[in-house]
């Protein structure tokens, strides 16, 4: 079966520090590779998406990058934080292409990032 | 690009009621509608999801309804239980095809009360 890891669970970092998260995935080849970013109460923000390795795409202007230097390693990072980056960090894989339809999307158990 | 619209933002049952949540999107080539439950400080979780090429589906409690015309689709809880107290969050793809990426709704806090 399919897992999904993702670390640091809890990270407290002072603003303009570097950041890195990691995800990988398990037991499937080819996954597409999601960021999503979740403020306190608010909706899942979609930040980077990859389909393949190499390949990512950016969803909304930032201070973050992504970056997939293997089938199924996604790495979250920033060169120097800001406040406004805290925030419930997502990592979530799908089956890579299989027609006209989406694949359900499978998130990791987050990382909570504190910019103080 | 899609836009999805979910109401209520919060939601309060008695337990044994019924519970609705409703999402439109606006993009009407959009064909994959999941519904995820996220419980506090947890992960989202896929609890059911419908294709366009269907207008209803039901999984014991939960149900999920399309309708394409309006470009609107709905959860349906049904027998509420102090459990399904979370945040439920709706989703669509940016169109059609499988390009993964899914915008979601600002959630729904339901709170079942026993």
């Amino acid at each position: 079966s399919q897992t999904i890891h993702q670390w640091p669970a809890t990270l407290v970092q002072p603003v303009g520090s570097p950041l890195s998260l990691e995800c990988t995935v398990e037991g499937t080849s080819n996954p597409n590779l999601y960021w999503y970013r979740q403020a306190a109460g608010r909706g899942l923000q979609l930040l980077f998406y990859s389909v393949g390795i190499g390949q990512i795409s950016s969803e909304v202007p930032q201070n973050l990058s992504a970056s997939r230097p293997q089938d199924r390693q996604f790495i979250l990072s920033s060169k120097k934080l800001l406040l406004s980056d805290s925030g419930f960090y997502l990592c979530a894989w799908s089956v890579g292409l299989t027609g006209s339809y989406n694949s359900p999307l499978h998130f990791g158990n987050g990382t909570r990032l504190t910019v103080t | 690009g899609e836009n999805v619209e979910q109401h209520p933002s919060t939601l309060s049952v008695q337990e044994g009621d019924s519970a609705v949540i409703k999402c439109t999107y606006s993009d009407s080539a959009s064909n994959y509608f999941p519904w995820y439950k996220q419980e506090l400080g947890k992960r989202p979780q896929l609890i059911i999801d419908i294709r366009s090429n269907v207008g209803e589906k039901k999984d014991q409690r939960i149900a999920v309804t399309l309708n394409k015309t309006a470009k609107h689709f709905s959860l349906h809880i049904t027998e509420t239980q102090p459990e399904d107290s979370a945040v439920y969050f709706c989703a669509a793809p940016p169109g059609s095809g499988n390009t993964g990426k899914l915008i979601f709704g600002q959630g729904t806090t339901l709170q079942v009360k026993p």
